[in-house]
């Protein structure tokens, strides 16, 4: 069973609707990452969060934002998504992440189970 | 040329036989290398870390790193069906953009 785990499994969300992800984690890390997944393609970093602050945002529109509300818990607010936005969202966390820290932080994430997000 | 290139296959592995999945990287500062197995409609699932050269093992699992060459490979040993899945190779450089880049990933199905 995995530690991270995410709510909801699935959403399912029109283009005007607000909705939120959520992500939990009791492994004591202190980094914490949102990925977006398309089928058959690799993970996409969008968010990580270090100590509770947004470390990197690789370029994400602003119809999508992260809240780190303390060290276990990581949220993503939706509002005015498009159907392309259809994906499986993916929360993870790791022990560390230093920037610019060469062979301080091993990136061993571990992922929850997913959120399954449509959008219609 | 990407970051982190894998053979999308599938690659089709008779029971009991070995699987072999390699992983090219470009970027030579990498430093921890990682292999996720991931189940179709699932999320990854980490099954090796390698940080130097040489092999590791870890039951069935053997990864492979050539920092010279810029490869790493895993190798499953005695494959089983619940072993199909998508297995992607993922690299760390934690002096570069200190994130983790992920290969296309290799499809494997085992075919009892």
């Amino acid at each position: 069973d995995t530690e991270v785990t995410q709510t909801p499994k699935h959403l399912v969300m029109g283009m005007t609707n607000k909705k939120s992800l959520k992500c939990e984690q009791h492994m004591g890390h202190r980094a914490m990452y949102w990925y977006k997944q398309k089928a058959k393609k690799p993970p996409e970093l969008m968010f990580v969060y270090s100590y509770e602050k947004l470390s990197i945002n690789e370029s994400v529109p602003s119809r999508f934002s992260p809240e780190c509300p303390n060290s276990s818990l990581l949220n993503l607010h939706l509002h005015a998504l498009q159907p392309e936005d259809s994906a499986l969202y993916l929360c993870a966390s790791s022990q560390e992440w230093y920037p610019g820290l060469a062979g301080m932080n091993t990136g061993e994430l571990f992922f929850g189970e997913g959120s399954r997000l449509t959008v219609l | 040329q990407k970051e982190v290139e894998q053979n999308s296959g599938p690659l089709s592995v008779p029971e009991g036989a070995i699987a072999s999945l390699n992983c090219t990287y470009s970027d030579r500062g990498s430093q921890s290398f990682f292999w996720y197995r991931q189940y179709s409609g699932k999320s990854p699932e980490l099954i090796m870390s390698i940080y130097s050269n040489g092999d590791k093992e870890d039951g069935r699992f053997t990864a492979q790193l050539n920092k010279a060459s810029q490869y790493v490979s895993l190798l499953i040993r005695d494959s089983q069906p619940s072993d199909s899945a998508t297995y992607l190779c993922a690299v760390w450089n934690g002096a570069a953009g200190n994130k983790l880049t992920f290969g296309g990933g290799t499809r494997v199905l085992v075919k009892p």
